[in-house]
């Protein structure tokens, strides 16, 4: 089966400026997870959905991040306006139905560096 | 608060020996955990899981000890190969079967493996 599709691979901003990124969650899956690591640090939990509506979304930063998944399939993450420590990498993930006995399958991720 | 701790940021082991990683919690409501392997410039690959109703897993060379009373699991590599060379992170989910469950990492633990 394909995997979890994730664009861009790669991301440059100042600070101020907008970013979004993309994701394709694995066909069928309907529990999707976008995650922030921080280098150094473990993946931290951002936002999840369960088909196109949000579960958790106790520890996005609402004033600047914002996320969708429309029809329970694509994701979109946005930050606006970005902020020097948002410089991580962000990884979504899917799950069959979010029970955690089937494991989660992550994408490669997206590196954003705000400058 | 981190409720998963990897104390060790870096193993370094010989090609052939035992690879050790550790792990340790904090809340006790977790009751799923999980191990991931992190390549760079790729997102966290699924290794092993343990249910907290074992104290035992095994897959191959890969062996994941839960020890509850002490809030401590351990992931076993016998024989540790080149190719194991990653950051490993621990997980850990609150619960098992219901939908909606999601992971905590630790913050990971290089591992290198030494021709």
């Amino acid at each position: 089966e394909a995997g979890v599709a994730q664009s861009p691979r790669y991301k440059i901003i100042e600070k101020r400026q907008s970013v979004a990124f993309w994701c394709n969650p694995i066909s069928g899956h309907a529990t999707l997870y976008w995650y922030q690591q921080i280098l150094g640090q473990g993946p931290k939990l951002l936002i999840q959905f369960q088909n196109n509506g949000v579960v958790d979304d106790s520890q996005l930063p609402k004033d600047r991040f914002s996320a969708e998944r429309l029809k329970g399939v694509d994701s979109t993450l946005k930050i606006q306006p970005a902020k020097l420590e948002d410089s991580a990498v962000y990884l979504c993930a899917s799950s069959l139905d979010g029970r955690a006995v089937y494991g989660y399958t992550f994408g490669s991720g997206t590196r954003l560096t705000v400058v | 608060d981190q409720q998963v701790k990897q104390n060790s940021p870096s193993l370094s082991v010989q090609e052939g020996r035992i690879s050790i990683l550790n792990c340790d919690y904090t809340n006790s409501m977790f009751d799923y955990f999980l191990w991931y392997k992190k390549y760079p410039a790729e997102g966290p690959t699924f290794l092993i899981s343990i249910s907290s109703i074992k104290d035992k897993n095994e897959d191959g060379r890969f062996t994941v000890f839960l020890n509850k009373s002490a809030k401590h699991l351990s992931l076993h590599i016998v024989p540790s190969q080149p190719g194991d060379s990653a950051v490993y992170f621990c997980a850990a989910s609150e619960v098992e079967e219901t939908s909606g469950s999601r992971l905590t990492f630790g913050e990971g633990t290089q591992l290198t493996v030494n021709p």
